[in-house]
């Protein structure tokens, strides 16, 4: 059962440029989540999606930022016009079913932006 | 103001010991608490879940302990080896929270020989 995917594992972009970093979430999940980790700190939450809808989005930045889960495929996380201080890790996670006591997020590898 | 707090010293143990990990939190109500496991360029693996109601988990070398009083969850590796060695993450979802995790910067581990 292969696990959550996130490609690519690193992206180099220029300032100015768009950055498109993809998830897959485990078979069976339809429940994604974005995290973001900048050096020396901690993982901060982004948003909460499920398929065609987005659940939370108050972590994300007002402009530049947008993620969507289609019907079919994976899910997107678009950064338009980056900046430097846009470089960081990248985290997806996916889980599968809401429940009110609790639930486990299962996270990929990562995708490591650089802006230069 | 929220704030979870885990020691940003790394922690040095020797092999077999028990290594031991805190995190606080302050102004928080959490439902539930997770514990994950971290490798340099890599992602968050989950370890370990307990929730407001429950006071101690188990999982081979693994304990949790969660004391909603104290505002307090403590992580136990018992026998620790060397590949214990990484940075443990705690992390937390408020009840109604919505399944967003909020988590502490992480304590790194390092078991030596």
């Amino acid at each position: 059962n292969a696990g959550v995917m996130q490609n690519p594992r690193h992206l180099v972009r220029r300032r100015g440029q768009e950055a498109r970093l993809r998830c897959s979430p485990m078979k069976g999940h339809s429940h994604v989540y974005w995290y973001r980790q900048l050096p020396e700190e901690g993982l901060k939450f982004m948003v909460y999606l499920q398929k065609e809808n987005i659940i939370d989005e108050s972590g994300m930045p007002k402009e530049r930022f947008s993620a969507e889960f289609p019907k079919e495929g994976p899910s997107i996380l678009r950064i338009q016009q980056v900046v430097r201080g846009d470089s960081a890790a990248y985290f997806c996670a996916s889980s599968d079913i809401i429940s009110p006591a609790g639930d486990t997020q299962y996270f990929g590898p990562g995708t490591r932006l650089t802006v230069l | 103001s929220q704030k979870i707090e885990q020691n940003s010293e790394a922690l040095n143990i020797q092999e077999g010991k028990t290594a031991t990990l805190t995190c606080n939190y302050t102004n928080y109500s959490p439902a539930y608490l997770q514990w994950y496991r971290q490798d340099p360029g890599r992602g968050p693996v989950f370890l370990l879940l307990i929730r407001e109601n429950e006071k101690e988990k188990r999982k081979e070398r693994l304990k949790v302990t969660f004391d909603t009083t104290l505002k307090q969850s403590l992580f136990h590796i018992t026998a620790s080896q060397p590949a214990d060695s990484a940075t443990y993450l705690c992390a937390l979802e408020e009840t109604g929270g919505g399944n967003k995790l909020t988590f502490g910067t992480g304590t790194q581990l390092k078991v030596e020989l």
